[in-house]
This record gives structure tokens, sequence and C-alpha cells, in this order.
């Protein structure tokens, strides 16, 4: 039972270029997040998926688009990365979107340049 | 809009000290959670509150949320060095708004 996974751990982009983030559950949890977390800024919420075949901006979706690719699976994709994006992002997941007990993942480093 | 305030930043205290750590909003919420993050890694969830007044404890930790709903504290006693981290509060609005505080950095030093 590995909870919540994410690929790749670390990334350096250029300016401009395009990535998807990979993140996926086994607890068989119906809602799917995605944060990005800045110094002293805390965690602030991209997207999310309330369940599958749903999904919601969060507090800074800009730049972003998700896709949840099926039960278990939700992606980050950053068509044309820039500096300001220079993060760590973490998904977790939930038993579903009134459960506010949320699963994390350990996190992918993305550096822009 | 809401403001999430979770104080302090940061405190550097002695193993076996006792830590206490809060989150404050003018809003009333309906759940806190506290998570603690290991450098590296991405945040655990340590203790969930969803009544006014509820006081739980997680081993070394226990948690209150406050009986106005605008806070919650988070208490460790006897500090050792795994406690070393960041601490953050995880709080819900009525609407289902999820919103973290911006987080307590813990060093334990021997």
């Amino acid at each position: 039972n590995a909870g919540v996974t994410q690929t790749p751990k670390f990334q350096v982009l250029k300016t401009g270029q395009s990535m998807t983030l990979q993140c996926a559950q086994d607890m068989n949890h119906n809602s799917m997040y995605w944060y990005r977390q800045d110094p002293g800024m805390g965690l602030r919420l991209i997207y999310y998926s309330a369940s599958e075949g749903t999904t919601d901006k969060g507090e800074v979706p800009n730049g972003y688009n998700v896709s949840r690719l099926n039960k278990r699976e939700f992606s980050l994709r950053l068509e044309s990365a820039a500096p300001s994006q220079t993060s760590v992002y973490f998904c977790a997941s939930s038993r579903d979107r009134a459960s506010y007990e949320q699963y994390f993942g350990p996190g992918t480093r993305l550096t822009v340049t | 809009g809401q403001q999430l305030n979770q104080s302090p930043q940061s405190m550097f205290i002695q193993e076996g000290e006792d830590v206490s750590m809060n989150c404050t909003s003018s809003s009333i919420f309906n759940t806190w959670l506290w998570y603690k993050q290991d450098p590296g890694e991405g945040p655990v969830l340590l203790i969930a509150l969803y009544k006014a007044g509820e006081l739980t404890s997680n081993g070394r930790l226990t948690a209150q949320f406050g009986i106005t709903r605008k806070d919650s504290f988070l208490n460790i006693s006897a500090s050792i060095p795994s406690d070393v981290g960041i601490y953050f509060c995880l709080t819900t609005d009525s609407w289902g708004k999820l919103q973290f505080g911006a987080g307590t950095q813990v060093v334990v030093t021997p």
C-alpha cells in the first residue's frame, strides 16, 4: 500500500517548456488535489477533483491544467512554464470532498529557469 | 477574504521542553486539522478536530478546537529531536473551502 505517489521527484525546466506532473493513489479515494508550496506562504490549492470525471479550480489555477484520468490518477500540466511556477508541488487525496483528512504525496520540486 | 494566522512562525526549543502553537482567525470554521511536514517530505495528518471545544490527544500531541470556532492550538509535550519539522493547521469553512496556515517551524536542540 503505497498511499499517494508522485513523479518526478525533481524537475528543472526552461521558461516556455511544458511538462506533466503525475499523481496516483491506491486508497480508493474519490477526491484528489494539487497544491503548491512556496516559502512563507503555506500550501495553496491549485485544482481539485471531487470525484472521477470532475475538476474545479482552487486558489491559484492560472498557468495550470489538470486531468482526472481515472479514480486513481490525477495529473497537473504546465503548458508554458514560467519562473513564477518554481515551487514544490504536492498531490493529496481524501475519501471524498466532505472528508477533510487529506493524505499527501512526497512532492515534486520544480525549478523553472 | 478570510485571514488565517498561525503563530509562532518558528521556534527553537531544547529537547524535553513543551511546545505550543496556534491558529486563529476572525472567521468561524467547521474543522481543524493539524499536519506535520518533515524536511523534504509531504505533510502527514496528526490530529483532526470536528467539534467546538473538542480536545484530542495523539501520544505526546494534544490539540483543541476553540469554543468560539475561530481558533485551535497544538501542544507537543516533552519534545524529542524527531519533532523537528513544520507544523500546519488546515481548516474548512461552512462552504467547504480549505485553508492552510503558513506553518510553524520547530527546531529541537539537544
